[in-house]
């Protein structure tokens, strides 16, 4: 088990471009998160899936945002028109729900946009 | 709505010396569990202990431990013979909804001086 894994670990783009980063779980963890994160504050929900499904989505997610999780395998997050406010941390988590829900982290996708 | 507020944004402490984070949150659950994350410089974030809110007795993973008060809603992390390797961003983080997203605090960054 090699953990919870993001590509790309960081990405350069300009203004108005899209991006797309993807997560792969903790195999057989069926619940995956993605969360933001600013300098200096903690992480902030973006969206779960559980399984394929999307179940939960932020107030924080705009409509420039999407993610995907096909076949309850992999996810990915796509920020499409990228403002320079989207730069941040993003990280992905999942678990393997049941009583005791425990998230393990990815190393994140730092995302600067110029 | 969840909250969960860190009031100490740095702290730093002794080498084998004990240091005592603190974390309060509010919720209208009446299940729920209380995390702390350890996230050092550059490096992923991985858990450090966890608290089911159902249980009175504190956890206890090594040198670290909780005190957990459920009625003042506070939940402080005690790390005991403080080393090297502790200095990192540490948050407090409190499941919430069907879904369990964690919500954080803003983190306390621990420094620990040899």
């Amino acid at each position: 088990d090699t953990g919870v894994s993001q590509n790309p670990r960081h990405k350069i783009t300009k203004r108005g471009q899209n991006v797309t980063f993807r997560c792969d779980p903790i195999s057989e963890h069926n619940r995956l998160y993605w969360y933001r994160q600013t300098l200096g504050q903690g992480p902030e929900f973006l969206t779960y899936f559980q399984n394929e499904a999307q179940l939960e989505k932020s107030r924080l997610l705009s409509d420039r945002f999407s993610a995907e999780r096909p076949k309850g395998s992999f996810s990915t997050l796509e920020i499409q028109r990228t403002e320079q406010g989207d730069s941040a941390m993003y990280l992905c988590a999942s678990s393997l729900g049941g009583l005791i829900e425990t998230q393990y982290f990815g190393p994140g996708t730092r995302l600067l946009v110029l | 709505a969840q909250t969960v507020t860190q009031s100490q944004p740095e702290m730093s402490v002794q080498e084998a010396e004990t240091v005592t984070l603190s974390c309060t949150y509010d919720t209208s659950e009446s299940d729920y569990y209380l995390f702390w994350y350890k996230q050092p410089p550059s490096r992923q974030m991985i858990l450090v202990i966890r608290q089911e809110a159902y249980k009175q007795q504190n956890a206890t993973e090594n040198r670290f431990s909780v005190n957990f008060q459920k009625a003042a809603k506070s939940f402080s992390l005690k790390i005991s013979d403080s080393q090297l390797g502790d200095a990192a961003m540490y948050f407090c983080a409190q499941n919430g909804g069907a879904t369990n997203k964690l919500i954080f605090g803003t983190g306390t960054l621990l420094a620990v001086q040899p």
